[in-house]
């Protein structure tokens, strides 16, 4: 089992949608980071976060340490909004990333 | 700044050759590190150091080499190549601040090809 599931693997959403993407891990962690790959391959950071909630234009990143989960929500999607999202998380008692196998997101128009 | 930069963008090797895939960054951040991504999996890391001078081993380091002779480079050797070696490279750097480290910023990608 993955220390680190991300749900759905697939999303198709119509333009104007509202999209939540979720991440579950199972170790204590420092940190939380949400990740953005688009079809050309690069990889961006969208969110690093390690508790409560970040906003940042139509993207809301959540986190519940309690539960060990994450939420990414996308408001009023747009095509240009489709990418592969990927959660990592950063275990307490190191400096490595583990990633999530990611989320591919389709926003038709 | 130019971030982190990555050079080869391509690269096709026969079974056995060796090359170095190399990684660079502008921003004097202290970790570095070199992942892999292939089709069905997450970013897997190879290897990290936290700083110059100093190296150590991922989830899947086996058949490649580090070296952190200086803050911004961070050179990937591949000893001799596999096909299993075929697959996407990423280099990412990222500061620390109070002990603890932060954003990670990703090179461009490798696309390695092993034949």
């Amino acid at each position: 089992k993955n220390e680190v599931e991300q749900s759905p693997q697939n999303l198709t959403a119509q333009e104007g949608e509202f999209i939540t993407i979720n991440c579950s891990y199972s170790v204590g962690i420092s940190a939380l980071h949400w990740l953005q790959q688009h079809p050309g391959g690069g990889i961006v950071s969208l969110f690093m976060l390690s508790s409560g909630k970040k906003k940042h234009g139509r993207l809301i990143a959540t986190i519940n340490i309690q539960e060990k989960h994450s939420s990414l929500h996308i408001t009023a999607s747009h095509p240009r909004d489709s990418a592969v999202y990927i959660c990592a998380v950063r275990e307490t008692s190191g400096s490595r990333l583990t990633f999530g196998e990611g989320t591919q997101l389709t926003v038709n128009p | 700044n130019a971030g982190v930069t990555q050079t080869p963008k391509f690269q096709v090797l026969k079974t056995g050759q060796s090359m170095t895939l190399q990684c660079a960054q502008d921003m004097n951040h202290e970790y570095m590190s070199w992942y892999r991504q292939d089709p069905g999996m997450g970013l897997r890391l190879i290897h990290y150091s936290v700083g110059a001078g100093i190296t150590d081993q991922g989830e899947v380091p086996n058949g490649y080499n580090v070296s952190r002779s200086t803050t911004e480079d961070f050179p990937l050797r591949l000893l001799s190549a596999a096909p299993s070696q075929t697959s996407v490279y990423f280099c990412a750097s990222s500061y620390s601040s109070g002990g603890s480290y932060n954003e990670q910023f990703f090179g461009p990608g490798t696309r390695l090809t092993v034949l």
